[in-house]
């Protein structure tokens, strides 16, 4: 079956940092790869996505994921944060041809001034 | 606008007493799902809709029902909860499935006593 490992549960950085959120999958068969991010006391909301093709994805505010096939991983990088992306991120996967989605356990980042 | 609601946001209850948690999205959305979200385990999937009528389990359904009469609506029913299905849950819904955004609701939180 499917899992999705996310390394860290929390990561502090500093203001203007740069910054890498790990996730590795389980299953080397086609795959389908996401990143959510869930502000405080919201819903989650697609920060970037991997379906085919370039495996350099760029998403909404600043971030974007490398999809490495052979390291069944989708590292999440910004080079420089803000206070304002103090949230939680999730790494999900979906294989193809199913419905079911997979979300791994979170990672806190905390941007500190 | 175009939005996920769910209600209720917030709902304290007994353990055994009937109760349900409905989600509506006015996108047209043909997929919509249920989410669990508890401390260190992420988002786990309960059960998930490809149409109306379609319905199939996720990772963690025992304890809760589901219908999709409807295009627009996904209710989930807790028919006898428990203590430990006090949870933060999460409604979604996309075009399709797997290779597709979720677009998430803004969570209902139950506490169950």
């Amino acid at each position: 079956a499917q899992s999705v490992t996310q390394l860290d549960s929390q990561v502090p950085v500093f203001e203007e940092a740069p910054v890498e959120l790990r996730c590795n999958y389980s299953s080397s068969v086609s795959v389908y790869l996401f990143w959510y991010v869930q502000y405080p006391n919201q819903g989650l909301q697609l920060l970037l996505k991997y379906l085919s093709g370039s495996t350099l994805v760029k998403g909404i505010n600043g971030f974007e994921a490398e999809f490495n096939k052979s390291q069944t991983s989708f590292h999440l990088r910004k080079p420089s944060v803000h206070i304002s992306d103090t949230a939680e991120y999730f790494c999900a996967v979906s294989d193809s041809g199913t419905y079911k989605y997979i979300f791994g356990t979170g990672t806190r980042l905390k941007v500190l001034a | 606008e175009a939005q996920v609601t769910q209600n209720p946001r917030y709902l304290i209850t007994v353990t055994g007493k009937k109760l349900t948690v409905t989600c509506s999205q006015n996108m047209n959305h043909e997929y919509m799902s249920w989410y669990r979200q508890d401390p260190g385990l992420g988002l786990r999937q309960i059960y998930y809709s490809m149409n109306v009528e379609v319905t199939d389990k996720g990772d963690v359904p025992e304890g809760y029902k589901v219908s999709r009469k409807e295009k627009r609506n996904f209710p989930l029913i807790l028919e006898s909860p428990s203590p430990n299905q006090t949870s933060l849950y999460f409604c979604a819904s996309s075009f399709g499935g797997g290779d597709h955004e979720q677009y998430f609701g803004p969570g209902t939180r139950l506490t169950v006593t």
